[in-house]
């Protein structure tokens, strides 16, 4: 499968326990996208990256949160001192965007978060 | 402030009945519009995107979209439902030049047999 693939699929966690997600793009594309999406919500950005460099955070990213593309292919994202707030699905979503336009964005199927 | 709205939250209609699903968005200036689906345990999927040119834009599944400017609108359409539609249904916006997507809620979509 060349789709864009998220792991875990599913991780259930105490709060104040620290998770990571990991998201493998489409190999050739540029961009990582990172969103959550809660129960009966559309996904909201969380942050970007244009290879390896983080382009944009949402303000939704709190200073709990970290993700990174250090070698501009896989990525992590980090939640430090889980609340039951961050219960949610974590999408990530890859493109490959030409001279600044807009490239088609490929879905991962999500990382579900549950903070007990 | 920019957002998308999809007004509604649950539609049902029977299989093979006609289909449309409302998405309007707030704004400065025309944005890229979108529509994606999203079934259960799968990721989303991209229906349709409409930039620019013509105002009807086809989409997969047999999936059409009408952008409207004067309404801020851009809904979704399809002439004749099947069961394997049912799923929840996103409309998005980018900004040109903002390189990220702005979701609305959902509708989610029930086929009756």
């Amino acid at each position: 499968d060349t789709g864009v693939s998220q792991d875990p699929r599913h991780k259930i966690t105490k709060r104040g326990q620290n998770v990571t997600f990991r998201c493998d793009p489409i190999s050739e594309h540029n961009r990582l996208y990172w969103y959550r999406q809660t129960l009966g919500q559309g996904p909201e950005f969380l942050t970007y990256f244009q290879n390896e460099a983080q382009l944009e955070k949402s303000r939704l990213l709190s200073d709990r949160f970290s993700a990174e593309r250090p070698k501009g292919s896989f990525s992590t994202l980090e939640i430090q001192r889980t609340e039951q707030g961050d219960s949610a699905m974590y999408l990530c979503a890859s493109s490959l965007a030409l001279a600044g336009g807009h490239g088609e964005l490929f879905f991962g199927e999500g990382s579900r978060l549950t903070v007990l | 402030a920019q957002s998308v709205t999809q007004p509604d939250i649950h539609i049902t209609v029977s299989e093979g009945a006609s289909l449309e699903l409302r998405c309007n968005y707030s704004y400065g200036a025309t944005p890229y519009l979108f529509w994606y689906v999203q079934s259960p345990g799968q990721g989303l999927q991209l229906l349709l995107k409409y930039f620019s040119g013509d105002t009807l834009v086809q989409g997969i599944k047999g999936f059409e979209a009408e952008f409207k400017r004067s309404q801020s609108s851009f809904n979704l359409r399809k002439p004749s439902v099947h069961w394997s539609d049912a799923a929840e249904y996103f409309c998005a916006v980018e900004g040109r030049g903002a390189q990220k997507l702005v979701f609305g809620q959902g509708t989610r979509l029930t086929i009756n047999p």
